[in-house]
């Protein structure tokens, strides 16, 4: 059965320092993987994906996620993080072929504090 | 292109009573997907439709909860009976057929409490 766990369920980082956020998941086949960013009361955004090719994915924001199929992983990483950026992280894994859909499978998600 | 729209974005209902959710999926998009997310958890998925037809509801409570995609007019979410457990927010996400069925796209969600 396919999961996703994101360890981390609060961090917090001061403005301007970098993030890394956790990502594993369990999955039987080659997964397509994305992460999403949810601010408060809102709806969730796609921050990147990942299908195939290079395991280095550029995003928006400025994030950035790699894939490493040996750690069964892809955590999302941002250089100088702003304080816009707090808000909900989560991480998910889907099919890549499918004839019943592309439901996608959610992390329980990281909650991002960033400090002055 | 409006995106996902999503209405009521919050709605208050008592125990007993009748919820329903609405999705407008983007223009061009051809499949929805629900989720709902309770306090402190992911999304967990409910139910994936076309046009006039479920494909895959394995996500979806035995009792109570239904969903339709109609050929004319928004996909419904509809929850019968509401009890306090299911005060949630509910998202609805929609993707295209083809190339770029794998992306979706979500709503800003619809927020259901129950008294």
């Amino acid at each position: 059965a396919q999961s996703v766990t994101q360890p981390d369920i609060h961090i917090t980082v001061s403005e301007g320092a970098s993030l890394e956020l956790r990502c594993n998941y369990s999955y039987g086949a080659t997964p397509y993987l994305f992460w999403y960013v949810q601010s408060p009361g809102q709806g969730l955004q796609l921050l990147l994906k990942y299908f195939s090719g290079d395991t280095l994915v550029q995003g928006i924001k400025g994030f950035e996620a790699e894939f490493k199929r040996s750690q069964s992983s892809f955590n999302l990483r941002k250089p100088s993080v702003h304080w816009s950026d707090a808000a909900e992280y989560f991480c998910a894994v889907g099919p890549s072929n499918s004839n019943s859909g592309y439901a996608l499978n959610f992390g329980k998600g990281t909650s991002l504090l960033v400090t002055p | 292109n409006a995106g996902v729209m999503q209405n009521p974005r919050h709605l208050v209902r008592r125990r007993g009573q009748e919820a329903r959710l609405r999705c407008s999926p983007m223009k061009g998009h051809s499949h929805v997907y629900w989720y709902r997310q309770l306090p402190e958890e992911g999304l967990k998925f409910m139910v994936y439709l076309q046009k006039e037809n479920i494909i895959d509801e394995s996500g979806m409570p035995k009792e109570r909860f239904s969903a339709e995609f109609p050929k004319e007019g928004p996909s419904i979410l509809r929850i019968q009976q509401v009890v306090r457990g299911d005060s949630a927010a509910y998202f609805c996400a929609s993707s295209p057929g083809g190339p770029g069925a794998n992306v979706l796209t979500f709503g800003a969600g619809s927020r259901l409490t129950v008294l």
